[in-house]
């Protein structure tokens, strides 16, 4: 079962403008990643945020989590055509032994145009 | 550095017939998790490996999949008989330890079943 629910499903915006896609979770977590997806290839990682960080930032990627509300948002500035793809949330829950399981949303359709 | 390695790329196979895909991982990651991905969602695990134990297996249709990583390195998962429901990208990913905080994805196998 999948944990996240992303939002919006897809995105359309014009080259240069700013992304913004949003997950939201159910359970307590320790971490929260967020993955890239290009059509017909494995998932790239792109930045992670730990349950005690509220802010991260990576290059051109800005990530927030809100632990109380169970939320997370990724922000893409200045938006490029290469970064059509889906994007995906994923949720730790950190099991007894200590290992690391991750539990993906639905994930965010990106498309930058020309 | 090499990353995850999958094959084939693309498997057409008819309902009922059997049907592997294989993974290597990258060079030194104790850790390999086959994923299922359905159209549209994002990643399932099936199975997680930690050298050549399969530790988180409850995901896995045990029925009809079955997986094996000998040597703690490559892995192969089976469907034996596949049915039509099974058509999906099954992804191979691997990290360096069970509590590594990211996973590094193969391009995965796209699996027709006709």
């Amino acid at each position: 079962s999948q944990q996240g629910e992303e939002d919006p499903q897809a995105l359309s915006i014009q080259e240069g403008e700013n992304a913004t896609m949003n997950c939201s979770y159910k359970t307590s977590i320790n971490n929260l990643q967020w993955y890239r997806q290009n059509s017909g290839r494995g998932l790239v990682h792109l930045i992670l945020i730990r349950s005690n960080e509220r802010e991260k930032h990576s290059g051109r990627l800005r990530v927030t989590l809100d632990t109380s509300k169970k939320s997370s948002s990724l922000l893409i500035t200045a938006s490029r055509a290469a970064d059509t793809a889906s994007y995906f949330c994923a949720t730790d829950a950190l099991e007894i032994q200590g290992a690391q399981k991750l539990v993906f949303g639905q994930g965010t359709r990106l498309t930058i145009n020309p | 550095e090499a990353g995850v390695v999958q094959s084939p790329r693309y498997k057409i196979i008819e309902k009922k017939q059997p049907v592997a895909f294989w993974c290597n991982p990258i060079s030194g990651h104790n850790t390999l998790y086959w994923y299922l991905q359905n159209l549209g969602q994002g990643p399932e695990l099936l199975i997680r490996y930690e050298n050549e134990e399969a530790v988180d297996d409850s995901q896995l249709p045990k029925d009809r999949f079955s997986a094996e990583r000998l040597k703690g390195v490559d892995s192969t998962l089976k469907i034996q008989p596949a049915e039509l429901g099974d058509s999906a990208v099954y992804l191979c990913a691997s990290s360096l330890t069970a509590r590594a905080d990211t996973q590094y994805f193969g391009p995965g196998t796209r699996l027709t079943v006709l």
